[in-house]
């Protein structure tokens, strides 16, 4: 089973300025590589696929990056409805699975 | 617009049996995959199971394997997850998602908690 490991657990970022989450595969999963957003009380959402990939709907300040076992999300200018909880997800290989997950908090 | 409604969670004694069923609309079911995606209170996602457009497959998670089975009926938009021998540690909200490796719709989860 391939491992997703997100840093760091928690983010303390202040509105307008910019946050880079990592995620990090035990193994190579290509570009197979998703980010959710998830707010409190509710679903996750889909933000990216494929690495870099915006899903519809989703704003540009979001955008991916990376391949192999390295990636990121980075959200340029954070906008109060963007403090949540970030999660990755490979599906390379099965079984898929996801980060740990990252907060995203107010500072 | 894409909905999935889960429905059947519930509370239920170690070792019973629960069904969830999750009813989609605003796409061509029979043409996806489908899955169920699990998150225990507090905690992170866990995908659970997947079935094909056509029924094949199905992938299940090690921690279920044996215990819960996946179907889906493409004649009423509905896939199910029949849970049985259910643990304190099934304790989640149950998500139905459409699957495409990446899951791009969820429903809203239905609350499945195993306890005495």
């Amino acid at each position: 089973e391939i491992v997703m490991t997100q840093s760091p657990a928690t983010l303390s970022v202040s509105p307008g300025e910019r946050a880079t989450l990592s995620c990090r595969a035990s193994q190579s999963v290509s570009s197979n590589l998703a980010w959710y957003q998830q707010s409190p009380g509710q679903a996750p959402s889909l933000l990216i696929h494929a690495a870099s990939t915006r899903a519809t709907g989703t704003p540009a300040r979001f955008s991916g990056s990376g391949s192999g076992t390295e990636f990121t999300l980075t959200i340029s200018s954070l906008q109060s409805e963007d403090f949540a909880v970030y999660y990755c997800q490979q599906y390379n290989n099965w079984p898929t699975t996801f980060g740990q997950g990252t907060k995203v908090e107010i500072k | 617009e894409v909905q999935l409604v889960e429905s059947g969670g519930g509370l239920v004694q170690p070792g019973g049996s629960l069904r969830l069923s999750c009813a989609a609309s605003g796409f061509t079911f029979s043409s996806y995959a489908m899955a169920w995606v699990r998150q225990a209170p507090g905690k992170g996602l866990q995908w659970v199971s997947s079935i094909s457009r056509s029924g094949g497959g199905p992938y299940y998670a090690d921690s279920v394997k044996g215990r819960f089975t996946i179907s889906r009926d493409n004649s009423k938009n509905t896939v199910y997850l029949q849970m049985k021998s259910l643990r304190a540690e099934d304790t989640a909200l149950y998500y139905c998602a459409k699957d495409l490796g990446f899951v791009d719709y969820w429903g809203q989860g239905a609350l499945v908690t195993v306890s005495s």
